[in-house]
Order: structure tokens, then sequence, then C-alpha cells
């Protein structure tokens, strides 16, 4: 068990560009989630999937935030024409789905933090 | 819709002291209950969870919290506390194996 992981650490960029975040979940875990960590405030949800199905967005996402997973493994979160609120932390964490008798767990990895100048 | 209220945003503490950090939650269902603490610049760890059972769950370095339903609490408490506690930590609550909300966190200082 590698854990989470988090692809890049940290990422500036200038207002407008594009970027786009890697997750690479626990290998048996098959719901994967995305929050959003602003300074002095708990993570936000974000999005999550089950499998390669994305099953819940929340309105805090908006049309320029995409995530997708596309064979059920890692996912990518991909910001368009970047803004200055966008600057947070990004967690990815995943879990093993409901049902399982453990639970919905989720682990986290270390995040990546976002800076747009 | 499901909320969680932790009310101290910061918790000064001297080392060995006991501490108790509040969190309350509201929801219209059955919930899953968790502590989460996160040292700066890391992600969230798992401190403990409260899933079923035993209202009581106690965690691997001397943390317990305590499922109160009637007072939608979760708070979270240490005997003696050490100068490695000192993390933000975090209360959050999940309807039955959905997306987590959080709390805003508190931050546990301790010093000597």
């Amino acid at each position: 068990d590698t854990g989470v992981s988090q692809d890049p650490r940290h990422k500036i960029t200038k207002r407008g560009q594009n970027v786009t975040f890697r997750c690479d979940p626990i290998s048996e875990h098959n719901r994967l989630y995305w929050y959003r960590q602003t300074l002095g405030q708990g993570p936000e949800f974000l999005t999550y999937f089950q499998n390669e199905a994305q099953l819940e967005k929340s309105r805090l996402l908006s049309d320029r935030f995409s995530a997708e997973r596309p064979k059920g493994s890692f996912s990518t979160l991909e910001i368009q024409r970047t803004e200055q609120g966008d600057s947070a932390m990004y967690l990815c964490a995943s879990s093993l789905g409901p049902g399982t008798g453990r639970g919905n767990i989720q682990y986290f990895g270390a995040g990546t933090r976002l800076s747009v100048l | 819709a499901q909320s969680v209220t932790q009310l101290d945003s910061q918790v000064p503490v001297f080392e060995e002291a006991p501490v108790e950090l509040r969190c309350n939650y509201s929801s219209s269902v059955s919930v899953y209950l968790f502590w989460y603490v996160q040292y700066p610049n890391q992600g969230l760890q798992l401190l403990l969870k409260y899933l079923s059972g035993s209202t009581l769950v106690e965690s691997i370095n001397g943390f317990e919290a305590e499922f109160n339903k009637s007072q939608t609490s979760f708070h979270l408490r240490k005997p003696s506390v050490h100068i490695s506690d000192t993390a933000e930590y975090f209360c959050a609550v999940s309807e039955r194996g959905n997306k987590l909300t959080f709390g805003t966190g508190t931050q546990l200082k301790v010093e000597l």
C-alpha cells in the first residue's frame, strides 16, 4: 500500500493559464474524491468518482473545472483560464465503496498547492 | 444537508495537560464521523473514526472521541498532550459512505 499520490506538489501559474493535476489512488480503491482547501478553512468537496463514473459534482466546480478518471485508476483535475481565486490546496482522497463493511474511510494524498499570480 | 461546527479555532495548552477539541454536526440521516489531523504543508491523516457500535473510539496515540447522538457531538480528547501533537485538527461527517463535510478546523498548539 503506497498511499494516495498527487503530482505536482506545487504549481505556480499566471492568471489565464490552464493547469492539470494528477492523482493516483490506493490501488484497490474504487472511489476517488477531489477537495479544495483554502487558507484557514477545512477542505471542501469538489467531485467524486466510482470507478470511471463521475457521480457527484459540487456547485463549487465551475465550468472552468473538469475532472476525469478514464480507466477507473488515476484521475486528473484540470482548471482552465485560472483566476487568482483558484489559489488553494487541491486534495485527492480514495476509499473503498460503501457496503464493504469498512465504511467510507477516505485516505488523503499530500495535495497540490496551486498559486495563481 | 450535513454540516460540521468546530467552535474553537485555536486551542493553546501546556504539555502534559488534558485537552478537548469540540465538534458538533448536523445531519438528517445516520452518519459516519471522523477526526483528521493535518501537519503543516501536508495532507490529512485519519486520526479516528466512528462508523457504528461503541460510541467511544480511540486512536493509537492516545486520542479518544465519543459519539453523542442526542447532543450531535463528537468531541476529541486527550488526557495528556505532547509537543508533537501540535497540528490542525478537522472534524468531518459523511452521510453513509459519500462525500466528507469538514469543519473549519482547530489549531492545537502545545507549549512547553
